[in-house]
This record gives structure tokens, C-alpha cells and sequence, in this order.
């Protein structure tokens, strides 16, 4: 089975705090990759990040940064000093050859940055 | 270089007509999908499509039908629209290579009186 799951539905911080948007995924599959997508307001889906499964360096990229465990088979997401800019639904996602490299959605957690 | 592109952006629909949704991709993508995105429920795959000529279903294919006449473009038809097919469709495409990234259209919202 593959599956995706972001726990935290919600989160709503103050601008300039961090937050950390939690994935845990799961799949029998040696070989996989996970992503990380933004949906603004606007509506539109903008790719993040990309990570196979034999890479576990943490990654950053300005405030953000994706810490990927393998053994917690988590694929976890923060925002360094947010900004309103960032209120968005952020999706986890995972593709695998056992599921024909399709990729399977997390339901998505909605982050609120109040100023 | 535009992308992915979705025609129309909105449509309200009557119970019962038809529509197609047309997808186009100027990148060159082998791969094609179409989503739905309904509330808390993340993106589920509708039907896919691994190259021209080719289509798949995904998880939820029922009341949808699809074509891929030319590599560029993917077409979603509704043949008689219900109500619970109101959603916000997403097409998405990608290269042939596994864990190769999807990149989606700006979506089509879609309500179904």
C-alpha cells in the first residue's frame, strides 16, 4: 500500500515564527520519491522540492528547509521566520515503482501566518 | 514557454449535460494525469495517460472519460455531469523518467447544479 499522511490539518502562527509541517509516508518500495507542493490562495499547485529515497541529506533553501528520515519515514517541512506570503495548503506526496510511479497526495495542511 | 494550460477555467454545469476539459503541455511530457482536488481529501488521480494513444484509469475514474489524441493535449470528459463531480479538476504532466516531477495547470473549478 502507499499512502501519505499529514496529520495536522490547521496550523496558524504569528509572522517570524517557525513552523514545521509534518509527512509521514508509507510504501513497500525501496525506490521512491517524495515532494513537496504550495497552493497559494490563488489556487494553482507550485512544486517545491524533490527527494528519492536513497538521498537523506536535509536540504535548505532559503527560509525553507525538509528534513527526510527514513527510519521514521518521515518527509518533514519548515519554514524559517514565515511571512504572510506563506499562508498557502501544503501537500506531501509520494511516488513509487510498486504504484506505477504515480504520485499519491496527502489531504494537505492549511498554514495561516498572521501578521 | 507556457507550461500546462487548462481550458476553461470555470464552468457551471446542469445535471445531466456534458463537457470535455482540454489540457495542453508545451513541454514535451509523455506523461499526462488529471485530478480532482475535493475538500480535505488532497488530489485524487482520475485517469491517466503514459503516452499518445494510451490512457489508464486512476482512483476514481467512474462518470469520466478521457482521450490523448496528440502528445500535447489530454481531454477529460464529463458525458452526463452530477452533482458530485462538482470539484476543482487539476491536469499535471511529466517526462518519462520515474520520480520525475509533476508540473501542474492552474486548474478548472467545476459546479454541477
Amino acid at each position: 500500500a502507499q499512502k501519505v499522511t499529514q496529520a495536522q490539518t490547521e496550523i496558524s502562527v504569528v509572522e517570524k515564527e517557525d513552523v514545521t509541517l509534518d509527512c509521514v509516508y508509507e510504501t513497500r518500495d525501496t525506490t521512491y520519491y517524495l515532494f513537496w507542493y504550495k497552493q497559494p490562495p490563488s489556487g494553482e499547485l507550485v512544486f517545491l522540492i524533490r527527494r528519492n529515497s536513497f538521498d537523506e541529506q536535509n536540504e535548505i533553501s532559503g527560509r525553507y528547509s525538509w528534513n527526510f528520515q527514513k527510519s521514521t519515514s518521515s518527509f518533514n517541512f519548515t519554514i524559517t521566520a514565515s511571512q504572510v506570503v506563506d499562508s498557502a495548503v501544503y501537500f506531501c506526496a509520494l511516488s513509487s515503482r510498486e504504484y506505477g510511479n504515480k504520485l499519491v497526495f496527502g489531504a494537505g495542511t492549511i498554514l495561516r501566518v498572521k501578521s | 514557454n507556457a507550461g500546462v494550460t487548462q481550458t476553461p477555467k470555470f464552468r457551471v454545469l446542469k445535471t445531466g449535460q456534458s463537457m470535455t476539459l482540454l489540457c495542453a503541455q508545451d513541454m514535451n511530457h509523455e506523461y499526462m494525469y488529471w485530478y480532482r482536488q475535493d475538500p480535505g481529501m488532497g488530489l485524487r488521480l482520475i485517469h491517466y495517460s503514459v503516452g499518445e494513444g494510451t490512457t489508464a484509469k486512476g482512483e476514481v475514474p467512474d462518470g469520466y472519460n478521457v482521450s490523448r489524441l496528440k502528445k500535447q493535449n489530454f481531454l477529460l470528459g464529463l458525458e452526463s455531469a452530477a452533482p458530485s463531480q462538482t470539484s476543482v479538476y487539476f491536469c499535471a504532466s511529466r517526462r518519462l523518467a520515474g520520480g520525475e516531477t509533476q508540473y501542474f495547470g492552474p486548474g478548472t473549478r467545476l459546479l454541477v447544479l
